[in-house]
């Protein structure tokens, strides 16, 4: 069974300071891992796509950098606000597995505080 | 551009009742997935499509029918609901799988079964 491990599970920062935080997955047959935001009572919105070991990608204040060959990824937050408050979720997508299936961590969940 | 409709946004039923969840989305996106979310668990896979008139099973898979008759839109069946199908079911679609092609999801459906 395929695991995606994410950490913290939760997160508490104040307004202004950095954060970054972990996921983890199987280094075996990575085609791709995702991130996505999730605010409470919308729907995930992805982040980044991330499939070349060694891949950063950047989206304002936000960053990924990824490890295929030791199975992990981490997320960074510059300077965070509060409208960065939601959960980040991870998902790793394999080669071999069901077409196109993205499995997914339980996610970190970050509240900024003014 | 409405992106992913899910139809409806809540629903409550009874033990041993039946209903349908519409998903529809205008992107012309070949993939189409089921997820359910429950607290302190991970997105986990119901079904899934890749592509009109295709359907094959996820990670939870027990309880529910699919089907993709039109490329657009991926029907989610509780034949018989149970008060452990009480969850956020979300629907999401991509274009092709891995690379630049992250799911789009809907708003997500609350199911209380009681």
């Amino acid at each position: 069974i395929l695991n995606v491990e994410q950490s913290p599970q939760s997160l508490h920062v104040q307004e202004g300071d950095s954060t970054n935080f972990t996921c983890s997955f199987p280094s075996s047959n990575f085609y791709a891992l995702h991130w996505y935001r999730w605010e409470t009572a919308k729907s995930p919105e992805a982040l980044f796509v991330m499939t070349l070991n060694g891949d950063e990608k950047k989206k304002g204040r936000i960053s990924a950098t990824l490890n295929t060959k030791e199975g992990y990824s981490y997320l960074y937050i510059k300077g965070s606000q509060p409208e960065d408050s939601a959960t980040y979720l991870c998902a790793f997508e394999n080669y071999g597995g069901s077409q196109g299936n993205l499995i997914f961590g339980k996610g970190t969940k970050l509240s900024v505080k003014p | 551009n409405a992106g992913v409709t899910q139809t409806p946004k809540f629903r409550v039923l009874k033990t041993g009742q039946s209903m349908t969840l519409l998903c529809a989305q205008d992107m012309n996106h070949e993939y189409m997935y089921w997820y359910r979310q429950d607290p302190g668990m991970g997105l986990r896979l119901i079904h899934y499509s890749v592509g009109e008139g295709t359907t094959a099973k996820g990670e939870v898979p027990d309880g529910y029918n699919v089907s993709r008759l039109k490329k657009q839109n991926f029907l989610l069946g509780l034949e018989s609901a149970a008060p452990s199908q009480t969850s956020v079911y979300f629907c999401a679609s991509r274009p092709w799988t891995g690379k630049n092609s992250p799911l789009h999801f809907g708003n997500g459906t609350r199911l209380t079964v009681t």
